[in-house]
């Protein structure tokens, strides 16, 4: 099972509409999650941390359910800016500051 | 917003040569990472660096592959004799403000040297 898992996509929506996106991560004992944002050939860039009792920034929703070991991100009245891959990220805490990288789900925001 | 910066953007390198990236870590952090994409697939953890030794390596970063901070604010990936595989985009990170860091807190990265082996 791979470690960071995602549907690659291409999720091709209209401006406005609200879509989601889901990942699941192998280990238990993870502690931290991202959601990041890459847009093609450039660098990896933080949208959210993901937090146990969910949270909200703007227009974009991140859930962790641990027991299920699912993360979701929610992104409400999409704008064309929006079309990018976007990251799930895993963290397994302890001693270790290593991210893990699921390989990304493509959003495409058409006019 | 602070940044963390990578030179070059491109560097084209025969086989076999060696070559170093650079990083300036955003000032305050104090952990500092270097991980690769090769185009196409997903990004890879190279290794970790705190307190000015490595913290922890993957199994790509094998004997030909070094890390250093040569002062308070250059941090470089060098790898020696290198191969067609190497080719992949290379991105450095930091995190952990003063104080010292923990691993939720989110790494920021900079914007990549694309390394081409010929």
């Amino acid at each position: 099972r791979k470690e960071v898992e995602q549907d690659p996509g291409p999720f091709n929506v209209p401006e406005g509409a609200t879509v989601a996106f889901n990942c699941t991560y192998s280990n238990s004992a993870s502690q931290s999650f991202f959601w990041y944002r890459q847009d093609c050939r450039k660098e990896p860039k933080l949208l959210m941390s993901v937090y146990s009792s969910g949270n909200e920034d703007g227009r974009f929703t991140a859930q962790l359910n641990r027991a299920s070991q699912y993360i979701s991100l929610l992104i409400r009245d999409s704008k064309l800016s929006d079309s990018a891959t976007y990251l799930c990220v895993v963290n397994m805490g302890d001693s270790s500051y290593k991210l893990i990288f699921g390989s990304g789900t493509r959003l495409l925001v058409r006019p | 917003e602070p940044e963390v910066t990578q030179t070059p953007s491109h560097q084209v390198t025969q086989m076999g040569q060696e070559v170093i990236l650079r990083c300036v870590p955003i000032s305050n952090h104090l952990y500092f990472y270097w991980y690769r994409q090769i185009l196409g697939q997903k990004v890879e953890f190279l290794v970790s660096f705190y307190n000015n030794e490595i913290s922890e390596k993957s199994e790509i970063f094998d004997d030909q592959f070094s890390v250093e901070r040569p002062d308070g604010s250059n941090f470089t990936l060098k790898i020696r004799s290198t191969k067609l595989e190497d080719s992949a985009m290379y991105f450095c990170a930091s995190s952990g403000g003063t104080g010292g860091g923990y691993s939720n807190q989110p790494q920021h990265f900079g914007d990549g040297t694309r390394l081409s082996i010929l």
